[in-house]
Formats: C-alpha cells, structure tokens, sequence
C-alpha cells in the first residue's frame, strides 16, 4: 500500500500542551497534506509542504519534511480543548498529481 | 466555502440493490474525488476525476463505478452494493489543481443491510 502510516493513532494530552503527530510514507512524494477532521464532519485541509521543503508554520501549527526518512511531523503547540479532533496525514505521490492518498489518522483529545 | 454538496447525507439500502452517490459542485473545478472512511482505515481512495468523461481508479475501486459528464456533477455508483460497502462516503474537490489541497463535502452514510 502507498497509505501514509500515522503514529499514535491516540494521544490524550491536558490544554496547554504540546501535541506532536508523525506521518511516515513509502515513496518519493510531490507533497504532503495534513488536515484535521471534527467528530461527524468532513475533513478541513490545515497545511501542505512542498516536497523541496523542510518546514511550514501556520499560526500554531508547525509541519516538518524529512524526504531522506520519508516522514513528516505535526506539531500544535499550547493546544486547546477545541483542538479534539482526527488529524490525517495525505500524501501526493511523484509522477501521480491528482492522486492523494491519506494516513489512518491520529485521533487527539486535549482535555480542559 | 468551496460550495460542494453531497446527497443523499443518508440512506439505507438492501444487499443487491443499485445505490448512486451524487456530489456537486459550484465552481467549475477539473479535480473530484470519492473516499470511503471506515474505523481503522482512515480515508481511502475509490476514483478520482481529472475532468468531463476522464476518472482513474483509487485504492479501492472494485464494485464502484462513477461518472462524469458535466464539470459541476461526480456520481459515485454501487452496482450491486453490498455489506461491506456500509460506509461513509466523501467527495472532495481540488481549487489549486490535481496536487493541491481538497475541500471535503460533509458526507453520505451509507447502510447496507
């Protein structure tokens, strides 16, 4: 499978914190995606990085690429009840612009 | 709001019958997508539409057909749908091209009993 693998599937973490996702994929990628899912609700996009880049802050969000391991990373910092949520990782594969596919997600509870 | 619509949000159906998923779209956008989200497996991809009358296949394709023949609409169909087809179903549209991010509808639940 060309899936994008996300590690933990589940982090529980208190407001304030620092909430860290990985994303690891299997080959070369024209870029990454990161969005974000509500319970019931369809997927919101948050983030894409190029593949010729390293690293993309949106407000307190802060995506890394390491194309030499095949992985990226999410990071929300002093994260916020309201940041509950599925977080999935998608890829678009080199040679296949059109195509995205997506990660098993990472679910996040961030408690008050 | 990039103004997509799925219907039906929900629907109920017999093994062996036909079930066709309609997303559509405001904007004239060439890309179009139909995912399938089950617990433990996020999203899967079943067919992609790169414009009128051209669709590729996903990961997951068997038993799913689709359709384009004006920019706007993207069926999604179920020839003879089956259990294993309960689902939710989502379509999503590309407003920066084949590689850029995609806005989701806000998905068809489908039972098959």
């Amino acid at each position: 499978s060309q899936q994008g693998e996300e590690d933990p599937q589940a982090l529980s973490i208190q407001e304030g914190e620092n909430a860290t996702m990985n994303c690891s994929y299997k080959t070369s990628i024209n870029n990454l995606q990161w969005y974000r899912q509500n319970s019931g609700r369809g997927l919101v996009h948050l983030i894409l990085i190029r593949s010729n880049e390293r690293e993309k802050h949106s407000g307190r969000l802060r995506v890394t690429l390491d194309t030499s391991k095949k992985s990226s990373s999410l990071l929300i910092t002093a994260s916020r009840a309201a940041d509950t949520a599925s977080y999935f990782c998608a890829t678009v594969f080199y040679n296949q612009g059109g195509k995205l596919i997506f990660g098993q997600g990472t679910e996040l509870s961030v408690k008050p | 709001d990039a103004g997509i619509t799925q219907s039906p949000r929900h629907k109920v159906t017999e093994t062996g019958t036909p079930v066709t998923l309609r997303c559509h779209q405001t904007e004239n956008h060439r890309y179009m997508y139909w995912y399938r989200q089950d617990p433990g497996h996020g999203l899967r991809l079943i067919h992609y539409s790169y414009g009128v009358k051209d669709t590729d296949k996903g990961e997951v394709s068997d038993g799913y057909s689709v359709s384009r023949s004006k920019t706007e609409d993207f069926l999604l169909t179920l020839e003879s749908a089956t259990s294993s087809q309960t689902s939710v179903y989502f379509c999503a549209i590309a407003v920066t091209g084949g590689a850029g991010e995609l806005f989701f509808g806000e998905g068809s639940r489908l039972t098959v009993l």
